[in-house]
């Protein structure tokens, strides 16, 4: 099972700045890395598959970079609606599908 | 647009047994595997179980596997998770999603909160 692992735990950046999330995979994933964003009493929302294709409708201030085992969510120009919980996910090596333990970014 | 639009979930006591239903719309039902995915209180996302479009694949997580079936009907356009055996630790809430390389899980639904407690 490829483990994800995700940092840092929490990140706290101020509105209008940039946050750097990171994932790191246990084996090569390839390109095959997603993000989601996880708000409270909402479904997971996907913002990047191939570890940098924005999904249909995500602003262009989310980007995503990295392959095989290092990968980053950049997030530009921090707005209010981006405060939430980040998570990675691989779907090179399956099953299971892996999801990193999240991120929780918070408004400094 | 696309809808997922889970049901079933409710309280059972160790032991018992759920059924979780995702009636899917607005997309050819059939060309595309489905997973189910949850996440209990304070913790993360985790994969459940997945299945092919046509049925005829199906894939579980360790912690599940034995006892949660998952199924389709493409005529009904519905995905099915039978859980027996529940434990406290399948407390959460489920969320199935549609799954479609390379774009990994792009759809979800809404969820359903399974609470298994004495």
């Amino acid at each position: 099972e490829i483990v994800m692992t995700q940092s840092p735990a929490t990140l706290s950046v101020s509105p209008g700045e940039r946050a750097t999330l990171s994932c790191r995979a246990s084996q090569s994933v390839s390109s095959n890395l997603a993000w989601y964003q996880r708000k409270p009493g909402q479904a997971p929302r996907l913002l990047i598959y191939g570890a940098s294709t924005r999904a249909t409708g995500i602003p262009a201030r989310f980007s995503g970079s990295g392959s095989g085992t290092e990968f980053t969510l950049t997030i530009s120009g921090l707005q209010s609606e981006d405060f939430a919980v980040y998570y990675c996910q691989q779907y090179d090596n399956w099953p299971p599908y892996t999801f990193g333990q999240g991120t929780k970014l918070e408004i400094k | 647009e696309v809808q997922l639009l889970e049901s079933g979930g409710g309280s059972v006591q160790p032991g018992g047994s759920l059924r979780l239903s995702c009636a899917a719309s607005e997309f050819t039902f059939s060309n595309y595997g489905m997973s189910w995915v949850r996440q209990a209180p304070g913790k993360g996302l985790e994969w459940v179980s997945g299945i092919s479009g046509s049925g005829g694949a199906t894939y579980y997580a360790d912690s599940v596997k034995g006892r949660f079936t998952i199924s389709r009907d493409n005529s009904m356009n519905t995905v099915y998770l039978q859980m027996n055996t529940l434990r406290a630790e399948d407390t959460a809430v489920y969320y199935c999603a549609r799954y479609d390389y390379p774009r990994a899980f792009e759809y979800w639904g809404q969820g359903t909160l399974v609470t298994v407690s004495s």
